[in-house]
């Protein structure tokens, strides 16, 4: 169970796009189309942001965008904002019945 | 409104016990498959375990397998955490977190968590 790798900080100025990435192995990205994003700000619950590899909740904006290739998935901001900033945690469902977490991202608006 | 309360986090000794619990509203808790999800200060998001609507299917991390136990009671909306053998490592803020049945493999609802502080 050793947790996803995501790059440790991500940064970008207001109105360009960044991307994240989480990478996993075959049972635990590659095995299920069941990876979900979470935006935290700090000292508060984590707020998910991309479910299934690629949909959005209702409610959160559609500069938030999902994909997945292999054992790897990623996150893409575009149009960043300074709201954007923010630690962003991947998660995938496992082969084992069990979730597994990413090392987690910091955004940084410059 | 949906409300997620989780409590019984404070400070205890190593190799000693606490246990948490989470009280959920606003949903059909019965449905949910509830999961302990905890986050060491400063660090990231660890999934510690879960369990099914019906409390038929159990798993957990295998940081805590063995030292903790997960129960919940569908008539009193809540859900526990049995923690025992506490070790340093194990502080953290917990936070319990729904998940639908059958298909949601996500957390969309979070609590406000409570912290485990495991210090001599």
């Amino acid at each position: 169970q050793s947790a996803l790798t995501q790059p440790a900080s991500v940064s970008g100025s207001p109105g360009q796009s960044i991307t994240i990435s989480c990478t996993g192995t075959s049972s635990d990205i590659g095995y299920y189309n069941y990876v979900s994003w979470y935006q935290q700000h700090p000292g508060k619950a984590p707020e998910l942001m991309i479910y299934d590899v690629s949909h959005r909740p209702s409610g959160v904006s559609n500069r938030f965008s999902g994909s997945k290739s292999g054992n790897t998935a990623s996150l893409t901001i575009s149009g960043l904002q300074a709201e954007d900033e923010a630690d962003y945690f991947c998660s995938s469902y496992t082969s084992s019945s069990t979730f597994v977490f990413g090392t987690g991202t910091k955004v940084t608006v410059l | 409104e949906v409300q997620l309360v989780e409590s019984g986090g404070g400070l205890v000794k190593p190799g000693g016990s606490l246990r948490l619990s989470c009280a959920a509203s606003g949903f059909t808790f019965s449905s949910y498959n509830m999961n302990w999800v905890r986050q060491a200060p400063g660090k990231g998001l660890e999934w510690v375990s879960s369990i099914s609507s019906s409390s038929s299917f159990i798993y957990y991390a295998d940081s805590v397998r063995g030292r903790f136990t997960i129960s919940r009671d569908n008539a009193k909306n809540s859900v526990y955490l049995q923690m025992n053998s506490l070790r340093a490592e194990d502080t953290a803020v917990y936070y319990c977190a729904p998940r639908g049945e059958p298909s949601h493999w996500y957390f969309d609802l979070w609590g406000r968590g409570t912290l485990v502080t495991v210090s001599s």
